[in-house]
């Protein structure tokens, strides 16, 4: 049983395009992020919602923006796609917000920009 | 900006060698802590965790590290084997950002045969 699943696992589009990467965690919890790493293998935050609730937003450009239909799932929309947004993403979750647990990631979505 | 980091990218150790993965931090609010091992194609996969409240963690073969005095935390990797060739990272959060989680650089540990 996968406990953080995303899809697709690659995605190759153009330049300009809008895409989605969906994200679906079976572990209950209530907190999910999204996490980008570049090509230098570094993690970073993108965002951080609590049952459905953004609570965290670095400074990413709007063109990327996330939604939590329920709270098992939070699903990446990017606009108007562009060659820097070649990346990893990653979703995760964890069991609280307040009280520090680890978060479980799913295996990534490889987003190529041509 | 405040951030997590690691000293060496690249550690090659011989199987059956310890292994000793190093990372320094920057925020005096780090108040939680965690290695996460990162295979090829894979997500991170926790290791181990340690709190403020501690200054060491052992699990099965792998010990973890914290010195607060010096912002150093480190992973101790026993009897090493092929299969921890993957990168490791360290990651740090404080209850005041939400269980964010700020990552360092990664190290890339190899395990030759």
């Amino acid at each position: 049983d996968t406990a953080v699943s995303q899809t697709p696992k690659y995605l190759v589009t153009q330049m300009g395009n809008d895409k989605s990467i969906k994200c679906e965690q079976n572990l209950g919890h209530d907190t999910m992020y999204w996490y980008k790493q570049d090509s230098k293998k570094f993690l970073k935050i993108m965002f951080s919602y609590n049952n459905k609730e953004l609570i965290i937003n670095e400074t990413v450009p709007n063109r990327f923006s996330p939604k939590s239909p329920d709270k098992a799932h939070l699903n990446l929309h990017i606009n108007s796609l562009e060659l820097g947004d070649s990346a990893v993403y990653f979703c995760a979750s964890s069991q609280e917000l307040r009280e520090n647990t680890e978060a479980f990631f799913g295996q990534g979505t490889r987003l190529t920009v041509v | 900006g405040e951030s997590v980091g690691l000293h060496l990218p690249t550690l090659s150790v011989q199987e059956g060698d310890n292994s000793i993965i190093n990372c320094a931090y920057s925020n005096s609010a780090s108040d939680y802590f965690i290695w996460y091992k990162q295979e090829s194609g894979k997500g991170p996969q926790f290791i181990i965790d340690i709190r403020s409240n501690m200054d060491k963690r052992q699990g099965q073969r792998v010990t973890v590290l914290l010195n607060k005095t010096v912002k150093h935390l480190s992973l101790q990797i026993a009897a090493t084997q092929p299969g921890d060739s993957a990168v490791y990272f360290c990651a740090e959060s404080h209850n005041n950002a939400g269980n964010m989680l700020t990552f360092g650089g990664g190290t890339r540990l190899m395990v030759k045969p």
